[in-house]
C-alpha cells in the first residue's frame, strides 16, 4: 500500500527556535498534502491544505506566518513551526492524496515538544 | 458539512465481535460513509467506506441503514491490536474534499 513518511518522528526544541517537519510520499505522487495537529486526548485538527507548487490554504484560526508550509515537489511537503512556544507542543500529522480524493494516506506523525 | 455522532467510548472483550455505531441523520445523497482508526501514537489509517450497500473487507464490515441515517462498523473478532479511536466521517468525492475528524469512539479491548 501507499506509504507516507514523516521526519523526524519526534523532536524537542527550545522556546523561540524554529523546527521543520518533513512529509514524504514514498511510492506515489501527492497532488495535495494536508497538515493536522493533535493535542493529547483530542481529535485531529486540520491546519492547512497544500497543492504542489501553490501556496497553502490555512484553516480558520491557524496562523500562516507561524506555521510555514512548503510543497515544492509532488513527494515532499514541509511544515516549519517558527518561533515555537510550549503551547505549540503537539502531535503533527501529515496526509498525502494521490489522485482521487479517496486515495489519501496518513503519515505516522511527529511529536513536537517545546521546552 | 453533514455531521456524525458516535459514542465517546466502548469496551469489548477480546475475540468477540464489536459493533461501533455512527449516526449521520443529515447525510446527503452524495456523501460516502468512511471509517478511519487511529492506533495509539500513530497516524490514522483507512478502515472501510461505503455509500448504500453493506461492505466487507479484510479489516471490517460496514453495515449501512436503509435510510442511510446511521451505520455500524463491525469488527468480527476483536484483538488487543484493535484498541484505537475509530472515526466515522462523511466525505464527498470531489477535489475540495477534506477529511475533518470528529471526536470518534475510543475502543477498549479487554483481554
Amino acid at each position: 500500500g501507499a506509504v507516507v513518511s514523516q521526519h523526524p518522528s519526534w523532536v524537542i526544541c527550545k522556546s523561540g527556535t524554529s523546527v521543520k517537519i518533513e512529509c514524504r510520499s514514498l511510492d506515489f505522487q501527492a497532488t495535495t498534502m494536508f497538515w493536522y495537529r493533535q493535542f493529547p486526548k483530542q481529535s485531529l485538527m486540520l491546519m492547512a491544505t497544500s497543492n504542489e507548487g501553490s501556496k497553502a490554504t490555512y484553516e480558520q484560526g491557524v496562523e500562516k506566518d507561524k506555521f510555514l508550509i512548503n510543497h515544492a515537489s509532488l513527494t515532499l511537503s514541509t511544515l516549519t513551526v517558527t518561533s515555537a512556544h510550549p503551547e505549540d507542543s503537539s502531535f503533527y500529522i501529515c496526509s498525502a492524496r494521490a489522485g482521487s480524493p479517496y486515495e489519501q494516506y496518513f503519515g505516522p506523525g511527529t511529536r513536537l515538544t517545546v521546552t | 458539512d453533514a455531521k456524525t455522532t458516535q459514542p465517546n467510548s466502548m469496551e469489548s472483550n477480546e475475540e468477540e465481535p464489536v459493533h461501533l455505531p455512527c449516526n449521520h441523520s443529515t447525510i446527503s445523497g452524495t456523501d460516502y460513509i468512511h471509517w478511519y482508526r487511529q492506533l495509539p501514537s500513530q497516524g490514522p489509517e483507512y478502515v472501510i467506506h461505503g455509500l448504500t450497500s453493506n461492505v466487507n473487507n479484510r479489516m471490517a464490515s460496514l453495515a449501512i441503514a436503509e435510510d442511510r441515517k446511521s451505520s455500524t462498523l463491525i469488527l468480527h473478532r476483536a484483538t488487543l491490536r484493535d484498541a484505537a479511536v475509530y472515526y466515522c466521517i462523511l466525505r464527498r468525492p470531489n477535489r475540495d474534499d477534506k477529511i475533518i475528524f470528529g471526536k470518534g469512539t475510543r475502543l477498549h479491548i479487554l483481554p
